[in-house]
């Protein structure tokens, strides 16, 4: 599965969009982006997933170029409880095959 | 939806002993689960995918005799660290893939301190 790379830490203030990127420049046409996101001590909460087209659901957006080679997790209004480190994981939907987790985006939501 | 119960959440043991962390399927079938290490201030390392009525594959590096996975049902996996050392002290986590929509769901964790 193709690696990915983010950036270590992010900051947001509470009410405001958070935006956190992701490159994956060398995923393959049959890898999906998904999003993960753990709070501390917790399993890690699925936020979303997709192929080509931006996707959005109740906890977020998710924003895919045209390559394909990055993409973007939108959290359109951050709140105190969105604070979490946040993983992009590219796979292919083989329900064999592993998730492998990278260091993630630390993200900090401040009042 | 569906749900991945995991037991203990915590657990102490002295070194030598085992600790035996369950990972259940709640409304589902998982013919696959997945473990993970994950220590303090670093992300999920996947130990060994484990496989209903078959061996376990393990990840390189990771010690089979030491940790002992089992899959005995489509609802039940279970990890046993064995002999413990406080070097074993860590968070667990296990996973099972969502066919609906070909992600996974994790457990809540077991955060085992030996001492």
């Amino acid at each position: 599965d193709a690696k990915t790379t983010q950036p270590p830490s992010m900051d947001c203030a509470e009410g405001r969009a958070a935006n956190l990127p992701c490159n994956h420049s060398t995923i393959s046409g049959n890898e999906y982006v998904y999003w993960y996101r753990q709070i501390h001590s917790q399993g890690p909460q699925y936020i979303i997933h997709g192929l080509k087209n931006n996707e959005t659901n109740e906890m977020a957006s998710l924003i895919i170029t045209e390559d394909r080679k990055s993409s973007t997790l939108i959290l359109p209004h951050a709140t105190l409880r969105d604070t979490a480190v946040y993983y992009c994981i590219v796979r292919t939907t083989n329900t064999g095959n592993q998730f492998y987790f990278g260091t993630g985006t630390s993200l900090t939501v401040i009042p | 939806g569906a749900v991945v119960s995991q037991h203990p959440s915590r657990v102490i043991c002295k070194s030598g002993t085992s600790v035996k962390i369950e990972c259940r399927s709640l409304d589902f079938q998982a013919t696959t689960m997945f473990w993970y290490r994950q220590f303090p201030k670093q992300s999920l390392m996947l130990m060994a995918t484990s496989n209903e009525g078959s061996k376990a594959t393990y990840e390189q590096g990771v010690e089979k005799d030491k940790f002992l996975i089992n899959h005995a049902s489509l609802t039940l996996s279970t990890l046993t660290v064995t002999s413990a050392h406080p070097e074993d002290s860590s968070f667990y986590i296990c996973s099972a893939p969502l066919a609906t929509f070909y992600g996974y769901t994790f457990g809540s964790g077991t955060r085992l301190t030996v001492v």
